[in-house]
């Protein structure tokens, strides 16, 4: 069945970096854009950054515009997110999202999410 | 760029009908047809229930339904029942500075 799966999250002192994948099955993953999508503890969520479905555009959140950098490999199926600089304010669950859509908007499968927890 | 804005919970009974709003600006919802819906349980990811202001994907009841007026757009979930109890959020694209997607701040349903 189609599915994202997100790893790599954990603990981390501000400062330092992170770096989240996304594996994803049961579908052609080289024909979809693909997000990422934040929520912080009691906030909403909050956008991330896209990136196009073969990597010619890659767009971010000015929260983390310079800090984070998204990536993809088509032929392993993954998704990354490179994030350094990490400051306290980046602690949230960080989910991964497909985009059926042209140019990406919205977000029509959604992974389990990742938490990152920025702390010192 | 400010989230969209959306009443912080609505409620109704089971069977009547309910609408959520989500307000932006000219430049976001009011600029494009490209306006989702997504439901939310705690705990749980969201769930896509409209996309381009009023398109249902594949498997979502025909009781949601979308629509836009403006710099208004709206979720109507008609026939309520307690399964619909949940969070909604509504998401827009924007391309103003960069292209990039801006949510609301969600809508907790009670049934």
């Amino acid at each position: 069945q189609v599915q994202l799966v997100e790893s790599g999250g954990g603990v981390v002192q501000p400062g330092r970096s992170l770096r989240l994948s996304c594996a994803a099955s049961g579908f052609i993953f080289s024909s979809y854009g693909m997000h990422w999508v934040r929520q912080a503890p009691g906030k909403g969520l909050e956008w991330v950054a896209v990136i196009w479905y073969d990597g010619s555009n890659k767009y971010y959140a000015e929260s983390v515009k310079g800090r984070f950098t998204i990536s993809r490999d088509n032929s392993k199926n993954t998704l990354d997110l490179q994030m350094n600089g990490l400051r306290v304010e980046d602690t949230a669950v960080y989910y991964c999202a497909r985009d059926h859509l042209d140019p990406p908007r919205t977000f029509d499968i959604w992974g389990q999410g990742t938490v990152v927890t920025v702390s010192s | 760029q400010s989230a969209l804005t959306q009443p912080a919970s609505v409620s109704g009974s089971p069977g009547q009908s309910i609408t959520i709003s989500c307000t932006g600006t000219s430049s976001d919802v009011g600029g494009y047809n490209y306006v989702s819906w997504y439901q939310r349980y705690p705990g749980k990811a969201p769930k896509l229930m409209i996309y381009d202001v009023s398109l249902r994907p594949s498997g979502v009841s025909n009781r949601f339904s979308g629509s836009k007026s403006g710099n208004t757009a709206s979720l109507t979930i008609s026939g309520l029942q307690a399964e619909d109890e949940a969070d909604y959020y509504c998401t827009s694209y924007t391309s103003r500075i960069t292209p990039r997607v801006i949510f609301g701040g969600g809508t907790k349903l009670t049934v």
